[in-house]
C-alpha cells in the first residue's frame, strides 16, 4: 500500500529565502508525481508534473526533482515571496493516486 | 476553456438531509475524479469515471454516497442522510485519457459541505 509523507508539516520563512519541501513515498512503482498548491478554502492548482522517467522539472522559481529508487521528491522554491504562502501537496500517481497531507508555507514580508 | 467548475461552492445542511454537488470537467477530458478533503489532510480518493462508466469506488464511499456521469459530461455526487462526519471539502478533478495514466490532474475549487 502506497504511503506518502510530506515534511515539514509547516514552515515559516522570511521573504527572499530559498526553501525545499520534501515528499517521500513507499512504493516506487509510480507513473508520475505531481506537485500542487492549495490556497485556503480553494481547490488545487497544478505546479509541476514529473514523469517517472524524468529526474526534474522546472517552472519559473520552482524546481521539482524525483528519485524513484529512494522514494523521494523535492520541491525547491527560489527567492520566496509572500504570495507563495499556501499549502503545497504532492500526489504520487501509480495504480492509485495518493496525496500527502501537505506542507503549510508562510512567507513573511 | 475555463477549467473544472464545481457548484455550489458552499453548502450548509442539517443532519439527515440529502445534498447533491455538480462538477463540470474540462471539455473533452474523459476521466473525472471525486475526492474528499478534511482539514489538514490531503485529498482522499472517492471514485472516478472513464466517460460515463464508473470504474472504481473507494471503501470511503458508503452506500449513502452515489455518483453519476450521464453522457460522459458533467458529474453529480449525492450524499443521502448526511452525517456530521460528512463535513469536508469535496473536490472534482478531470484529466484527458491518452492511453496512459501520466496525464496531469486538473482540479476545481471544490464544494465545502458543512453538516450541522
Amino acid at each position: 500500500k502506497q504511503e506518502v509523507t510530506q515534511i515539514p508539516a509547516a514552515l515559516s520563512v522570511p521573504e527572499g529565502e530559498n526553501l525545499v519541501l520534501n515528499c517521500s513515498f513507499t512504493d516506487s512503482a509510480i507513473y508520475n508525481l505531481q506537485w500542487f498548491r492549495q490556497d485556503p478554502g480553494k481547490g488545487l492548482t497544478s505546479l509541476l508534473l514529473i514523469q517517472s522517467s524524468q529526474r526534474e522539472q522546472t517552472s519559473g522559481r520552482l524546481n521539482a526533482s524525483l528519485d524513484k529508487s529512494s522514494g523521494r521528491s523535492t520541491l525547491y522554491i527560489a527567492a520566496s515571496q509572500p504570495g507563495d504562502s499556501a499549502t503545497y501537496l504532492c500526489a504520487v500517481r501509480g495504480f492509485k493516486t495518493i496525496f500527502g497531507a501537505g506542507t503549510r508555507l508562510f512567507v513573511k514580508a | 476553456d475555463t477549467g473544472v467548475s464545481q457548484n455550489p461552492r458552499h453548502k450548509i445542511t442539517k443532519r439527515g438531509q440529502n445534498v447533491t454537488f455538480r462538477c463540470d470537467p474540462i471539455s473533452e477530458h474523459n476521466r473525472l475524479y471525486w475526492y474528499r478533503q478534511t482539514l489538514g489532510q490531503g485529498p482522499e480518493f472517492l471514485t472516478y469515471f472513464q466517460n460515463e462508466a464508473q470504474l472504481e469506488k473507494s471503501r470511503l464511499l458508503s452506500d449513502r454516497f452515489s455518483a453519476e456521469r450521464p453522457k460522459g459530461s458533467f458529474s453529480t455526487l449525492e450524499i443521502q442522510r448526511t452525517e456530521q462526519g460528512d463535513s469536508a471539502m469535496y473536490l472534482c478533478a478531470s484529466s484527458p485519457w491518452e492511453g496512459d495514466p501520466s496525464s496531469p490532474l486538473h482540479f476545481g475549487n471544490g464544494t465545502r459541505l458543512t453538516v450541522t
